[in-house]
């Protein structure tokens, strides 16, 4: 059971590369999150898909693109590269466990850095 | 500005004794509240959560204490043991949204 799968876990750019993020999970779940992790600053959301063909903007969207391509699948695109944009990327998805909770399964992580 | 801090780093505790971990929130309409571990090169994984209509939910060797009047909650690991050793974040989610918003985030080792 794959859960969630990103891809790639690796990448160094130059500042000005662009580049897409993958993800893909096989829960059936409506939602799918991007997320960045920097140190001191715990997980910070980016972008947030509450269900295929809709996407919203998190705490920190700038410089970022995303696509919910089908209800697996949710990228992430860089654009223009910049230093600011090193950091660790995660994807995740969620299922409801309430009224207004939701249980989020994250994947193993892409680390970036931007030179 | 921060909604939810985790304003301890750092803890390490002896294998055995207890490991507490803390958290504060400054945004009142917080009434949910999670915690997830996260090993190196892994992503975080749920861990335990609680509810605004308790003050306390346990699960084996780990409970959530939380104290509404102060706007703060904390993880007790008993007893701890070496694979506790991870980070630790407290989340809870957004007031407009289920969108969670995340401590900072706290580094435990147990020492064997």
């Amino acid at each position: 059971n794959a859960g969630v799968t990103q891809t790639p876990k690796f990448q160094v750019l130059k500042t000005g590369q662009s580049m897409t993020l993958q993800c893909a999970q096989d829960m059936n779940h409506n939602s799918m999150y991007w997320y960045r992790q920097d140190p001191g600053m715990g997980l910070r959301l980016i972008y947030y898909s509450a269900s295929e063909g809709t996407t919203d903007k998190g705490e920190v969207p700038n410089g970022y693109n995303v696509s919910r391509l089908n209800k697996r699948e949710f990228s992430l695109r860089l654009e223009s590269a910049a230093p600011s944009q090193t950091s660790v990327y995660f994807c995740a998805s969620s299922v409801p466990t309430g009224v207004r909770s939701e249980k989020l399964f994250f994947g193993s992580g892409t680390q970036l850095s931007v030179l | 500005d921060q909604q939810v801090k985790q304003n301890s780093p750092s803890l390490s505790v002896q294998e055995g004794r207890i490991s507490i971990l803390n958290c504060d929130y400054t945004n009142s309409m917080f009434d949910y509240f999670l915690w997830y571990k996260k090993y190196p090169a892994e992503g975080p994984t749920f861990l335990i959560s609680i509810s605004s209509i308790k003050d306390k939910n346990e699960d084996g060797r780990f409970t959530v204490f939380l104290n509404k009047s102060a706007k703060h909650l904390s993880l007790h690991i008993v007893p701890s043991q070496p694979g506790d050793s991870a980070v630790y974040f407290c989340a809870a989610p957004m007031e407009y949204g289920n969108k969670l918003v995340f401590g900072a985030g706290t580094i435990l080792r147990v020492k064997s």
